[in-house]
């Protein structure tokens, strides 16, 4: 069974650094063609993609967010880690990490149930 | 930073059908890039529910449906049930932004 479970701080403090993690199971990141994706939303709007951490340690970012985020992997430990820099109010969301799949078109298939972080003093 | 247009909300009685649209642009879904439609029961995680060209993770009945023309794809529930009561998103690539862009998101209603 696939499955994914974010952690990290539920308040952060304006111009602080978030860091979120992902652990996974029942898959390898190793495993070519795997991925794994950041993706937010903030309450009542709509779901923004992040970030991306690929198999081959690849990472990829949401253009309008590049400077403030890393992405890195331990494979041992079957985790993501996001980071985020001089966070924000706006970016109070629930942040989640899913699963792609280059052979189901990298469609986000397997989510972790999301964690709330929530930016303010 | 939705590229990905999507009608606030759609209706319809128990068994009708509706329609979700997804409109985009030549640098994703005219770019023929893979549209995904997810969808989020309230206070859930979204969960996929068609990812291509109408390919459904097992569980999901085949009352969801896709299609895509040009630049816009749309999203077809036939026998609207009350479990159906949920917000849709679409998702693809953009290359012009080199990353992924979901829909402003679609919430359906049960009358």
């Amino acid at each position: 069974q696939v499955t994914l479970k974010e952690s990290g701080p539920a308040l952060v403090k304006p111009t602080q650094t978030l860091t979120l993690t992902c652990t996974f199971s029942g898959f390898s990141l190793s495993t070519s063609g795997m991925r794994v994706s950041w993706i937010r939303q903030p309450p009542g709007k709509a779901l923004e993609w992040l970030g991306r951490m690929d198999w081959d340690d690849d990472t990829f970012f949401n253009t309008a967010l590049k400077t403030r985020l890393t992405i890195s992997k331990d494979s041992s430990k079957k985790q993501v880690v996001l980071t985020m820099t001089n966070m924000d109010p706006v970016d109070t969301a629930t942040y989640y990490c899913a699963r792609q799949m280059t052979k189901k078109g990298d469609a986000f298939d397997i989510w972790g149930q999301g964690t709330m972080v929530t930016v303010s003093s | 930073q939705s590229v990905l247009t999507q009608p606030p909300s759609v209706s319809g009685a128990p068994g009708q059908r509706v329609t979700i649209s997804c409109t985009g642009s030549s640098s994703n879904i005219g770019a023929l890039y893979d549209v995904h439609w997810y969808q989020q029961l309230p206070g859930t995680v979204p969960k996929l529910l068609i990812h291509g060209d109408n390919n459904r993770p097992s569980g999901v009945p085949d009352r969801f449906s896709v299609s895509t023309s040009g630049t816009s794809a749309s999203l077809a529930i036939t026998g609207l049930q009350a479990e159906d009561e949920a917000d849709y998103y679409c998702q693809s690539y953009d290359n012009s932004l080199n990353g992924y862009v979901f829909g402003t998101g679609t919430k359906v209603t049960v009358l």
